[in-house]
């Protein structure tokens, strides 16, 4: 089974810095790499996949990630940060079903919180 | 934008009784999903779910609970003789396939 690492389970930072949110992953077979964010008694929204490709996915709202499959990563980035970016992001992999993709092995999250 | 939506988004009920969790996934959707996040833990799959029969399971997924897809448009999560285990968020999700899975709101079931 899978297993996802978000090694920060939270992280300030003031707005407008960049940031960073880390994200590991367990297998060698090939994976399907999403980050999602949730806000404040939302659900869970797509900000970015890898499924095949470029190994630099942009998404929603200026994030992007790399997937480095040497080191099994896919951290998030974000070069200027918003107060409105405060949320919980979550990385999380899925593998190859033949018909689709599998289900969701989620990481425990990361808290963003973004000071003014 | 489409969306999927959970019914009701909170739930209270007593230790013992039986619950059911409602989803109207995305039309057209052939894959679906529930999940779980218990408070202050990781987002858990429970079940998957596609042509009308369960495609893969957890081990949290016992005979406590059932899922069914009643008529075309509605998913549900049936949880029997709910213990104080069983509060947490509950997550249903529909995708196409090779697509990411689509989030609804979630229900937040808190078993007294």
């Amino acid at each position: 089974a899978q297993s996802v690492t978000q090694l920060d389970s939270q992280v300030p930072v003031f707005e407008e810095a960049p940031v960073e949110l880390r994200c590991n992953y367990s297998s060698s077979v090939s994976v399907y790499l999403f980050w999602y964010v949730q806000y404040p008694n939302q659900g869970l929204q797509l900000l970015l996949k890898y499924l095949s490709g470029s190994t630099l996915v942009k998404g929603i709202n200026g994030f992007e990630a790399e997937f480095n499959k040497s080191q099994t990563s896919f951290h998030l980035r974000k070069p200027s940060v918003h107060i409105s970016d405060t949320a919980e992001y979550f990385c999380a992999v899925s593998e190859d079903r033949g018909s689709t993709l599998g289900r969701l092995y989620f990481g425990r999250g990361t808290q963003l919180t973004v000071w003014p | 934008e489409p969306e999927v939506t959970q019914t009701p988004s909170h739930q209270v009920t007593q230790m013992g009784q039986e619950v059911i969790l409602r989803c109207v996934p995305i039309s057209n959707h052939l894959y679906f999903y529930w999940y779980r996040q218990i408070l202050g833990q990781k987002v858990e799959f429970l079940v998957s779910f596609y042509n009308n029969e369960i495609s893969e399971k957890s081990e949290i997924f016992d005979d406590q609970f059932s899922v069914e897809r009643p008529d075309g448009s509605n998913f549900t999560l049936k949880i029997r003789s709910t213990k104080l285990e069983d509060s947490a968020m509950y997550f249903c999700a529909s995708s196409d396939p090779w697509e990411p899975q689509h989030f609804g709101d979630g229900t937040r079931l808190s078993i007294l």
